[in-house]
Formats: C-alpha cells, sequence, structure tokens
C-alpha cells in the first residue's frame, strides 16, 4: 500500500516571500502519479500542481513549482511571491496509473501567509 | 459549466440513523469517486463509480454504499451512523481515462455531524 506523508502540520510566511512544502511517499510502484492539492476555508479541492514519475523535469504553474526526487520518494511545493490567498491546507496526493483513481492524500500542511 | 455539486452542505444526524449524500458531476464527466475527510486529516478513498459500475472500493465498512445513475450523478449511503462517521464527505468527478491520468475535480463537500 502506499503512504504519503507530510511532516510540517503548520508554516507560517510573510506575503512576497518563498516558502517550501515538504511532502514524501512511499510505494512499489515505478509508474505513478504526484499531486499537490489547496484546501481554502471553502472546503473545496483545488488541483494547484500535479507530476508524472516518467518525466524528469519538475513541473511548474506560475509561482508554484515542484521539486520531485524519484530515487529518494520526494515531492516538494514550491510557492514564489506568495499570496494572501494562498492561505490554505495544503495536501501532497499519490495515485496509481490505471485501474481506478483512488488519491491516496496525506495528512496536510496548513499555510497562512502573514500581511 | 457548472462544477460539482453535492447536496445538502451540512446535516445533523442522531447515531443509528441513516444518511444519503448526493453529488452531481461536471457535465461530460462519467466518473464519480467518494471520499471522507474527518476534521484535521487528509481526505480518504471511499468509492470510484464509472459507468454506473463500481471501479474501486477504499477500506470502509459494508455500512457505506453508493450507486451512481444514468446521467451519472451519485448517491452515497451511511447506515447505523456512528458517531465517527462525523466527517466531510467530498465527490470528486473526472472524465476519467483508464489508460491515462486524469484530473478529478472536487465539490465543496457535505459536512455530517452525527450526534
Amino acid at each position: 500500500a502506499q503512504t504519503v506523508t507530510q511532516s510540517q502540520p503548520e508554516m507560517s510566511v510573510q506575503e512576497a516571500e518563498t516558502v517550501t512544502l515538504s511532502c514524501t511517499y512511499d510505494t512499489s510502484e515505478n509508474n505513478y502519479y504526484l499531486f499537490w492539492y489547496k484546501q481554502p476555508p471553502s472546503r473545496q479541492m483545488i488541483l494547484v500542481i500535479r507530476q508524472e514519475a516518467y518525466k524528469q523535469q519538475n513541473a511548474t504553474e506560475n509561482r508554484f513549482s515542484v521539486n520531485f526526487q524519484k530515487a529518494a520518494k520526494s515531492f516538494s511545493l514550491k510557492i514564489s511571491d506568495s499570496q494572501l490567498g494562498d492561505t490554505a491546507m495544503y495536501f501532497c496526493a499519490f495515485m496509481k496509473p490505471a485501474g481506478n483513481e483512488k488519491l491516496t492524500f496525506g495528512t496536510g500542511t496548513r499555510l497562512t501567509i502573514i500581511p | 459549466d457548472a462544477g460539482v455539486t453535492q447536496s445538502p452542505t451540512h446535516l445533523i444526524k442522531t447515531r443509528g440513523q441513516q444518511v444519503t449524500l448526493r453529488c452531481s458531476p461536471i457535465s461530460g464527466h462519467k466518473s464519480v469517486s467518494w471520499y471522507q475527510q474527518v476534521l484535521g486529516q487528509g481526505p480518504q478513498f471511499i468509492f470510484q463509480y464509472y459507468e454506473k459500475e463500481e471501479r474501486g472500493r477504499g477500506n470502509f465498512p459494508d455500512r457505506f454504499s453508493a450507486r451512481q445513475f444514468p446521467n451519472y450523478s451519485s448517491e452515497l449511503n451511511v447506515n447505523a451512523l456512528l458517531l465517527g462517521d462525523s466527517a466531510l464527505y467530498l465527490c470528486a468527478s473526472s472524465s476519467y481515462d483508464r489508460d491515462s491520468n486524469t484530473e478529478a475535480f472536487f465539490g465543496q463537500g457535505t459536512r455530517l455531524t452525527v450526534v
């Protein structure tokens, strides 16, 4: 079974600064997908960024980028130029390809952006 | 286009009662998944349905059941409610391709409180 670990329950950073959220996972699969989801107080899960394990290049979406280290089973999220609207819970998630769409989530990191 | 809609948004039930939660996927999406998110934790996978068939089931007791209708909407039923069933129940829909990964879009959830 796959497991996802987020070791930072809470983080805070000043507006406009850069913050990195950590995630490690455990799997015996060689091919899989990794995701970062954002859950603001509205409760709706929003996909921030995703990485396919067979791709060497780290995914980037505007101010959000990942550092994917497959051998170390590490998948960190970097948020640059942080904004007040980035305040939310952030969840790292894992999915095996094909079969079904089961997402395995970590316990989350509560990120607060300080004005 | 409307996103994933869930109803009701909140409800309170008494131990031992039964509850039905509803989810309407994004138009054109044929896959619906259900997750349980207990306070302070990441979502846990309960079911996935695709084309009215169960494609995946998480580690939940038989008190939990679901079904998908011809219009691809879905219901999650929980019988004999326990206090521990109190949680946010999230529904996600996707266009689901068995051979490749697709993005899951989440609704805002139903907050169930069991007293």
